[in-house]
């Protein structure tokens, strides 16, 4: 199985940060990489396919890239609504796995 | 506009069975794949199983912790999906969502989320 590990795990940032939270993948996975939101209480949210296509209705602060095994989410510019639990997911091989989530709360 | 409503989930006894729903709308449903995912209290997301296309003969596919015990099945005049859970341990407690999913290049990812169902199991 594909073992996906994100970092950080969780992560204190303020309203106009930048922030980037980084994805890797235990074998390469070409860009077979998805990006979803969850806020509390909600259904995870598509934000980007294929490592760095923004899905549609996404704002452009969300952006990705990478290729392989390494990869990258980067919001450019943190809102309050932003404020929520990320998750990379491979979809390149069975099992579909996910990573373990990055929680992005206010400093 | 795509929707995916899950239903069917409860409160079941450790060995005991329950089947989820997801009724799709919005869509050519025979055209497409469908995931099951699921996400334990406080845990994060763990993919359950997929069913893919008519094309596809709707054949499927299965985490390891759940193979044998879990089924998915379509129903095309209902345009719905179905998880039928069997032989429940109580790390089968989750939320449970349905998916769908659309491909890119020769890949399917999960595009659209259903809200969800609670499975809790426990004696």
């Amino acid at each position: 199985d594909i073992q996906m590990t994100q970092s950080p795990s969780s992560l204190s940032a303020s309203v106009g940060d930048r922030v980037t939270i980084t994805c890797r993948a235990s074998q390469g996975i070409s860009n077979y990489l998805a990006w979803f939101q969850q806020k509390p209480g909600q259904a995870p949210k598509s934000l980007i396919y294929a490592a760095s296509s923004l899905q549609s209705g996404v704002p452009s602060k969300f952006s990705g890239s990478g290729s392989g095994t390494d990869f990258t989410l980067t919001i450019s510019s943190l809102q309050p609504e932003d404020f929520a639990t990320y998750y990379c997911h491979h979809y390149y091989s069975y099992p579909l796995t996910f990573g373990g989530g990055t929680k992005v709360e206010i400093k | 506009e795509v929707q995916l409503v899950e239903s069917g989930g409860g409160l079941v006894q450790p060995g005991g069975s329950l089947r989820l729903s997801c009724a799709a709308s919005g869509f050519s449903f025979s055209d497409h794949y469908m995931d099951w995912v699921r996400q334990a209290p406080g845990r994060g997301l763990e993919w359950v199983g997929r069913t893919r296309n008519k094309a596809n003969s709707y054949t499927t596919e299965y985490a390891a912790s759940v193979k044998g015990r879990f089924t998915i099945s379509r129903d095309e005049s209902k345009n719905s999906v179905y998880l039928q859970m069997n032989s429940l341990k109580t790390e089968d407690t989750a939320v449970y969502y349905c998916a769908l999913a659309v491909p890119a290049a020769s890949r399917y990812y999960m595009d659209v989320w259903g809200k969800g169902t609670t499975v809790t199991v426990s004696s």
